[in-house]
């Protein structure tokens, strides 16, 4: 059974860091697309990291430079960087498997990530 | 402002069809045979409900079912029941510099 299992968010600081976590049970991280999609209160679902099973990591302007995704292959999980977080950051981060592309066709639970003074 | 349109609201009677639409451009929904459906109960995951426009994963239901026409592709729900009460989204391929673009979501109530 496949499952994504997120960890690692909570209450942060503007312009404080923060790395999520997504352990993947039931198939391979390394072999398949992954992302991070999130939700910000009472808006839209929003792309914010896609990572190629070849490495190659792709970034919406709004988190370029900010965010970084990254794979652990021995550990089967996958990760989300988070520096310089803003107030607009705040939101329910999901991790998810893209297949068939570019559909999603499993989600975790989602984290919740919230930057408050 | 979300890169895809939909409409924030949708409603229909237990029974009865409604279909929800997603607009976007020739440079994503127009573009490619790459949109899809989500289904997202608040607190939970969301679920995918049709792919490559209108292909239905298995084990959704064929009530429910995709379609595009130009900018713009449809989800349609027939025979509506209760616990098709969410929100959907839909989303698209846009590019390799903006692989997925979503749409602002649509509420749907089953009245």
């Amino acid at each position: 059974e496949v499952q994504l299992v997120e960890s690692g968010g909570g209450l942060i600081q503007p312009g404080g860091s923060l790395r999520l976590s997504c352990v993947a049970s039931g198939f391979t991280v390394s072999n398949n697309y992954m992302t991070w999609v999130r939700q910000a209160p009472g808006k839209g679902l929003e792309w914010v990291s896609l990572i190629y099973s070849g490495g190659s990591t792709y970034y919406p302007d709004s988190v370029k430079g900010r965010f970084t995704i990254s794979r652990d292959n021995s550990k089967n999980t996958l990760y989300l960087q988070m520096n310089s977080l803003r107030a607009e950051d705040t939101a329910v981060y999901y991790c998810a498997r893209i297949s068939p592309w570019p559909s999603i066709d499993y989600w975790g639970q989602g984290t919740l990530v919230a930057v408050s003074s | 402002q979300s890169a895809l349109t939909q409409p924030p609201s949708a409603s229909g009677s237990p029974g009865q069809s409604v279909t929800i639409s997603c607009t976007g451009t020739s440079s994503d929904v127009g573009g490619y045979s790459y949109v899809s459906w989500y289904q997202h109960h608040p607190g939970k995951a969301p679920k995918l409900m049709i792919y490559e426009v209108n292909k239905r994963p298995s084990g959704v239901p064929d009530r429910f079912s995709g379609s595009k026409s130009g900018n713009t592709a449809s989800l349609t729900v027939s025979g509506l029941q209760a616990e098709d009460e969410a929100d959907y989204y839909c989303s698209s391929f846009a590019g390799s510099d903006n692989p997925v673009v979503f749409g602002g979501g649509t509420k749907l109530t089953v009245l």
